[in-house]
């Protein structure tokens, strides 16, 4: 069972910011927010996660709203290293596997 | 920077045959991962490990088994390979306390 739902894929222009929006509708109290993302032909990369603050790294931004229901990952400037598919994830802390679902294949274009 | 290798990109193999597949990390991360990952299904555990010689089955263990003689190295093992064993193989890694997986570059298995 989907515990968070993407939209199928998404274009976005060089040097603009991209956002990712995320639902979570079901997460829980003890559930963090995580971003992962996959370049073609590659593992999967670790972005960012978030628990109900915003964060922010090097990589990207992660908003989280007050209710918790979704999140949006964004991207400052996109470049063309930017497109992969990226993975939104909900899981409690502690050790354990993670659910990968299909993600959001952004397309960043010139 | 947290390293993960595995031993190949690319594998061929016959039905039948004995596969094994290697996973090196080198952050002395506790926890170690093998997961693959299928066109549509995203992707699925197969065998985690939080120690040496300690192993659990994921969502799909079935035909594989795991080794953990040594914390820096996961294998997987195809007892009897299958043509639907046909996928990309990735192992991941974590510490213990930290939730963040770092992941492999992954292994496409071909099984003809």
């Amino acid at each position: 069972d989907a515990k968070t739902t993407q939209p199928t894929s998404m274009d976005c222009a060089e040097g603009r910011a991209a956002n990712l929006p995320c639902n979570h509708s079901t997460i829980s109290g003890n559930e963090y927010v995580y971003w992962y993302r996959q370049i073609h032909s590659q593992g999967p990369q670790y972005i960012i996660h978030g628990l109900k603050n915003n964060e922010t790294n090097e990589m990207a931004s992660l908003i989280i709203t007050e209710d918790r229901k979704s999140s949006t990952l964004i991207l400052p400037h996109a470049t063309l290293r930017d497109t992969a598919v990226y993975y939104c994830i909900v899981r409690a802390a502690g050790w354990g596997k993670f659910q990968f679902g299909a993600g959001t294949q952004v397309v960043v274009t010139p | 920077d947290v390293k993960v290798t595995q031993s190949s990109r690319y594998l061929v193999k016959r039905t039948g045959e004995k596969v094994f597949l290697e996973c090196v990390q080198d952050m002395d991360h506790e926890n170690m991962f093998w997961y693959r990952q299928d066109p549509g299904l995203g992707l699925r555990l197969i065998y985690f490990s939080y120690d040496v010689k300690m192993k659990e089955k994921g969502d799909i263990p079935e035909g594989y088994s795991v080794s953990r003689e040594k914390k820096e190295r996961f294998s997987l093992i195809l007892e009897s390979a299958s043509t639907n064993q046909t996928s990309m193989y990735l192992c991941a890694s974590s510490s213990a306390g930290v939730v963040e997986q770092y992941f492999g570059p992954g292994t496409r298995l071909t099984v003809t």
